[in-house]
């Protein structure tokens, strides 16, 4: 299996555009997480699914953040309008079990930088 | 409030030698305790997951020790390679969250 498969590896925009990650999960896998990793508060999660349902989106930012899953193989975290404060690693992971039961699989992160 | 507190926060060693990471949690209800590798530019990867009656796991060169009654977590690193050099993550399983560390950082030297 490839792992969890993220794009773009790098992001540069403007402040004010749309962007969107994507995530593909490890094949099997029933959920999948997005998290922000910064310097200053580490790895934060944002929000996670369960067989394409989201389930705790607590630590979306606002509501210039959505994410949808629209089949078990397939994600997407937007930003819209994006602002300098976004700027961040975004990592996408997957696992088979519930977040507390099982260990997660991160794939390589999306660098953003808002101008 | 549920904090996960890793020591130190950078580390610099020469090949070779052993070394020793700190966690020490404050967290309510604890399920398990896990330990991620991150290494420059990748996503972390897991090293050990450790439940409340376990009080050590080995990885390989890695070691993690779990004292559940002083809230304390180390993972110890023997003869290290220069392959080491990332971050290591204390990752503490309070169902239904998990409490991130903030890392510490390995320097592995020639």
């Amino acid at each position: 299996d490839a792992g969890v498969i993220q794009s773009p590896r790098h992001e540069v925009t403007e402040m004010g555009q749309e962007v969107t990650l994507r995530c593909k999960p490890i094949s099997g896998h029933d959920y999948l997480f997005w998290y922000r990793q910064t310097m200053m508060r580490g790895l934060e999660l944002l929000i996670y699914f369960n067989n394409n349902v989201p389930i705790d989106d607590s630590g979306m930012p606002e509501d210039r953040f959505s994410a949808k899953m629209p089949n078990a193989s397939f994600s997407t975290l937007k930003i819209q309008p994006s602002e300098p404060r976004d700027s961040a690693v975004y990592f996408c992971a997957s696992s088979l079990m519930g977040p507390n039961n099982e260990k997660l699989f991160f794939g390589s992160g999306t660098q953003l930088s808002v101008l | 409030k549920n904090q996960v507190e890793q020591s130190p926060q950078s580390l610099i060693i020469l090949e070779g030698k052993n070394c020793t990471l700190q966690c020490n949690y404050t967290v309510s209800p604890f399920s398990n305790l896990r330990w991620y590798k991150q290494d420059t530019g990748r996503g972390p990867v897991s090293l050990t997951i450790m439940t409340f009656s376990e009080n050590t796991k080995s990885n390989g060169r890695y070691t993690a020790t779990l004292d559940a009654d002083t809230k304390q977590s180390s993972l110890h690193i023997t003869a290290s390679q220069l392959s080491d050099s990332a971050s290591y993550i204390c990752v503490v399983s309070s169902p239904p969250k998990l409490i991130w560390g903030l890392g510490t950082s390995l320097a592995v030297n020639p």
